[in-house]
């Protein structure tokens, strides 16, 4: 089993939909969650930061951590087209020389 | 003012050359490192560098060989390119070892023929 498993895509929503992406992972020391975004020929920037288990909100982003789970989510209300790009999750353990650990990604396309 | 900055943001080459990527960071932070995304857009961790120190080295061939002549500074050669080292690799640092986001550079897309 892969450390960090998501969902490989693609997702296509209409504009307006509520878009839910998810990882689940295997390592029980992972204590930092994040969410990067992608777009086409640019490197992946930081969306979401999450420690430990809980809801983190930024506008119409929620990332949740389910630790008991070993499950991550991130929901987009009311998608836009300009939030079309490729979701990478990623995630780490605490300590020095932790590496971070990215899910396969999984690219969204929002119609316009 | 780019954070994260790569060259050359492309590379065509044959089998069998040698290449550098260079990367140089104005963030002042201390750990860099080297990803490898594939065409499926997989990221997967090459190399981390903390203060100019070697501290993660993952199952990479001996032909591809980190460089920090500084903290603001990690360059990547490649000898003997084989068409699988074809991929978009990218540049990030971060402020700590285990802290901060991670901020990457656009990347360098090697296209080995």
């Amino acid at each position: 089993q892969k450390e960090v498993e998501q969902d490989p895509g693609p997702l296509s929503v209409p504009e307006g939909a509520i878009v839910s992406l998810n990882c689940t992972y295997s390592n029980s020391a992972f204590q930092y969650f994040m969410w990067y975004r992608q777009y086409s020929r640019k490197g992946p920037e930081l969306l979401m930061y999450t420690y430990s288990s809980g809801n983190k909100e930024d506008g119409r982003f929620t990332a949740q951590v389910d630790k008991s789970s070993k499950y991550i989510s991130l929901f987009i209300r009311d998608s836009q087209p300009s939030d079309s790009a490729t979701y990478l999750c990623a995630m780490s353990a605490a300590g020095a020389n932790s590496k971070l650990t990215f899910g396969k990604g999984i690219t969204l396309s929002v119609r316009p | 003012d780019t954070a994260v900055s790569q060259t050359p943001k492309y590379l065509v080459t044959q089998m069998g050359n040698d290449k550098s990527i260079k990367c140089e960071q104005n963030l002042g932070h201390d750990t860099m490192y080297w990803y490898k995304q594939d065409s499926k857009k997989f990221l997967k961790i090459m190399f981390s560098y903390n203060n100019k120190e070697l501290i993660i080295n993952e199952t990479v061939p001996n032909r591809f060989s980190p460089k920090s002549p500084d903290k603001a500074h990690l360059n990547l050669h490649i000898n003997s390119l084989e068409l699988g080292d074809s991929a978009v690799y990218f540049c990030a640092s971060r402020t700590g070892i285990d802290t901060g986001e991670l901020f990457f550079g656009e990347g360098s897309r090697l296209t080995v023929l």
